[in-house]
């Protein structure tokens, strides 16, 4: 069965600080994505990946930097936490096939004060 | 503007009453999926329909590419399936997913 995990699962951090999610998937997707969803409202995406080493912007990337070292993991970056990016973080996993569906992670909910 | 609309926004229902609910998109898509959310919950894929008709117990998905249109109805509802239900478009132009708002589904005992 398709799995992502994330970590932490839930981060209070101060403004300016540095802040790294990280996203783990053992589906061996080449696809991975960071979304946040704010109260009320659907995903937006943030940064996506389309395989180790690759990094693209979303539609939101402004203050957020991704990673993707290896096919596993995919980190998303705030180097200076601002209160505007309290949120709840999911990172999901796809790829092209038969069907294309993504896979997601519990999420982190992420407070920056 | 927005690439995917849902509709309604919020809907409260008596148990046992049925549910339609609509996502309706503005460029060509690829596919279409249809998620679950509890309450600060991850997201439970539900349907992934491209196009036709799926059903899953109570549940029954309908894309119509060329009225760019999706459904999800839900038969009989139950207070188990109160949350929020989204759709999720992936475009043909660029691989790029774009989900919906959300209805915010809520069934009164």
């Amino acid at each position: 069965e398709a799995a992502v995990t994330q970590s932490p699962r839930n981060k209070v951090a101060v403004t300016g600080g540095k802040v790294t999610l990280s996203c783990n998937q053992t589906n061996n997707h080449n696809n991975m994505y960071w979304y946040r969803q704010d109260t009320g409202h659907g995903l937006r995406l943030i940064h996506y990946s389309y395989g180790a080493g690759s990094t693209e912007k979303g539609d939101i990337p402004d203050g957020y930097k991704a990673s993707r070292p290896s096919q596993e993991n995919f980190s998303l970056i705030l180097e200076l936490a601002t209160p505007s990016q309290t949120s709840v973080y999911f990172c999901a996993s796809g790829d092209w096939g038969a069907s294309y569906e993504q896979y997601f992670g519990p999420g982190t909910r992420l407070t920056v004060l | 503007g927005q690439q995917v609309q849902q509709s309604p926004a919020s809907l409260v229902l008596q148990e046992g009453e049925n549910a339609e609910l609509q996502c309706n998109f503005s460029t060509s898509l690829n596919s279409m999926q249809w998620f679950y959310q509890r309450p600060g919950g991850s997201l439970v894929s539900l349907f992934y329909n491209p196009s036709g008709t799926k059903h899953s117990g109570r549940l029954t998905s309908t894309t119509v590419i060329k009225e760019r249109r999706s459904s999800l109805h839900i038969s009989s509802s139950q207070t188990t399936d109160s949350g929020t239900y989204l759709c999720a478009l992936e475009r043909t132009s660029n691989n790029r997913i774009f989900f919906g708002d959300g209805t915010q589904l809520v069934v009164k005992p």
